[in-house]
């Protein structure tokens, strides 16, 4: 596609409840990225896969929270039990990154699932 | 690990006058991005900077990479509501061939008219 597709593009659900988002990156973006939102505040990092490289999931807040990428493809962002707190909109980034060229860092941000947890 | 920071958190303007954020990395950087988010919108890539002490302007906006490659600003020339938005930027460390960029916290801008 022509950019970063994400869905839902919201979510309400029931505190307790499970829930899975998507994230279609920019084909051939060997790079993504996964933030999360809040109202009003700034990028809140979450994990990061590269290629084949063991994903950095350095951000991600709580053993709830957990995401897969098939190959260089779709994402999912899993979040088990859900709480008031992961109420927020999750922005997924795909970037092309072969560190030897420059101007590969750009990261193209999708348009984010908002996500209300009642 | 890598902390990049951000000042101010905010910035209230009257339009016309100028504003400027400062973006200040814990390590050198190989390269550092500028981003702005509309209201209700998602962060867009504005420029790249890569060399040290390289200067890139896009009409009103000035973007200064510093001479250690450690500190970045973004400079807005006579402010106009359209600038309105969170202004981000993000950093690779240089010494990494396989780590993530890491953003700011951004510096949201208000601009009355």
């Amino acid at each position: 596609g022509a950019g970063v597709s994400q869905s839902p593009s919201n979510k309400v659900t029931e505190k307790g409840k499970d829930v899975e988002l998507r994230c279609d990156p920019i084909s051939g973006h060997t790079a993504l990225y996964w933030y999360r939102q809040r109202l009003g505040q700034g990028l809140e990092f979450l994990i990061y896969f590269q290629g084949n490289s063991a994903p950095d999931k350095s951000g991600l807040p709580s053993d709830r929270f957990s995401a897969e990428r098939t190959g260089e493809s779709v994402s999912t962002l899993t979040i088990q039990r859900t709480q008031q707190e992961d109420s927020a909109v999750y922005l997924c980034a795909s970037s092309l990154e072969v560190i030897s060229v420059l101007g590969t860092d750009t990261q193209y941000f999708g348009p984010g699932t908002r996500l209300t947890v009642l | 690990g890598q902390q990049v920071m951000q000042i101010p958190q905010y910035q209230h303007v009257q339009e016309g006058e100028d504003f400027t954020t400062y973006c200040n990395s814990s390590t050198t950087l190989s390269n550092i991005q500028w981003y702005k988010q509309r209201p209700g919108g998602h962060p867009v890539f504005l420029i790249q900077l890569v060399k040290s002490g390289e200067v890139k302007k896009q009409k009103r906006l000035t973007f200064q990479f510093g001479e250690a490659k450690k500190n970045s600003s973004l400079h807005i020339t006579a402010t106009q509501t359209t600038d309105v938005g969170t202004y981000f930027c993000a950093g690779r460390s240089y010494n990494t061939n396989a780590g993530k960029s890491t953003f700011g916290d951004g510096t949201t801008l208000t601009v009355k008219p």
